[in-house]
């Protein structure tokens, strides 16, 4: 079975523009979430979208947003680029229970820099 | 919130049992302990999860005591492929009909010949 898969890998962009992540889950995985990673701050829940829908959330500014498709799969967008978003983003599916209670398969992250 | 803490990093021998404590004073009723695994490049991966007592699967045993305020994870006969970084979730569903997840920092662990 295929893993998590996340497009881009790699990605620069500037500050005050907006950026579009991608990530396909796991086939039959219905819960995607959505990590931050720096060394500075570690892992940080963004959000988790289960049936098209959010259904959590991490402390993040309104420029962090998502969506997921009919097939599960899922995108994220930050506007207004800032500096301090230069991070790997990490995309992890699971069956369905959620994010705290359920085991999570990560993709490879696509890794941010903002210049 | 629960606070998740860990050591920074740890070193060990081939065939040693490694610990790795993880604290978390806070934890609510409804929170969960996860451990994660992972390799430079590479996205997190699943180790072992529990809620009390001890868990034991075919990779790790999780100790958690009674009061909960703690969890260690133990890594039986470690090898050279075990040097990774660990890390401990604490989550659950809160009042707010969400969750809260809070991961500690990291614990770096260099298995060494």
């Amino acid at each position: 079975k295929a893993g998590v898969t996340q497009t881009p890998r790699y990605l620069i962009k500037t500050r005050g523009q907006q950026v579009t992540l991608s990530c396909s889950p796991i086939s039959g995985h219905r819960s995607v979430s959505w990590y931050q990673q720096t060394p500075g701050q570690g892992l940080q829940f963004l959000f988790e979208y289960f049936s098209e829908t959010q259904r959590n959330k991490g402390n993040f500014p309104g420029r962090f947003s998502g969506r997921q498709f009919s097939n599960s799969r899922s995108e994220m967008n930050v506007s207004t680029l800032e500096l301090g978003d230069s991070a790997l983003y990490l995309c992890a599916s699971s069956l369905a229970k959620g994010t705290a209670t359920d085991e999570q398969y990560f993709g490879p992250g696509t890794r941010l820099t903002v210049t | 919130l629960a606070k998740t803490t860990q050591p920074i990093s740890m070193d060990s021998y081939e065939g040693q049992e490694v610990n790795i404590t993880c604290s978390h004073n806070n934890i609510a009723t409804n929170d969960y302990i996860t451990w994660y695994q992972q390799f430079p490049s590479q996205g997190p991966r699943f180790i072992i999860q529990g809620y009390k007592t001890k868990v034991t699967n075919e990779v790790a045993s999780l100790f958690i005591p009674a009061d909960r305020k703690s969890s260690t994870l133990s890594l039986p006969r470690v090898s050279l492929s075990d040097t990774a970084v660990y890390y401990c979730l604490v989550g659950g569903p809160n009042s707010n009909s969400g969750y809260a997840l809070n991961f500690g920092k990291g614990t770096s662990l260099l298995v060494t010949p």
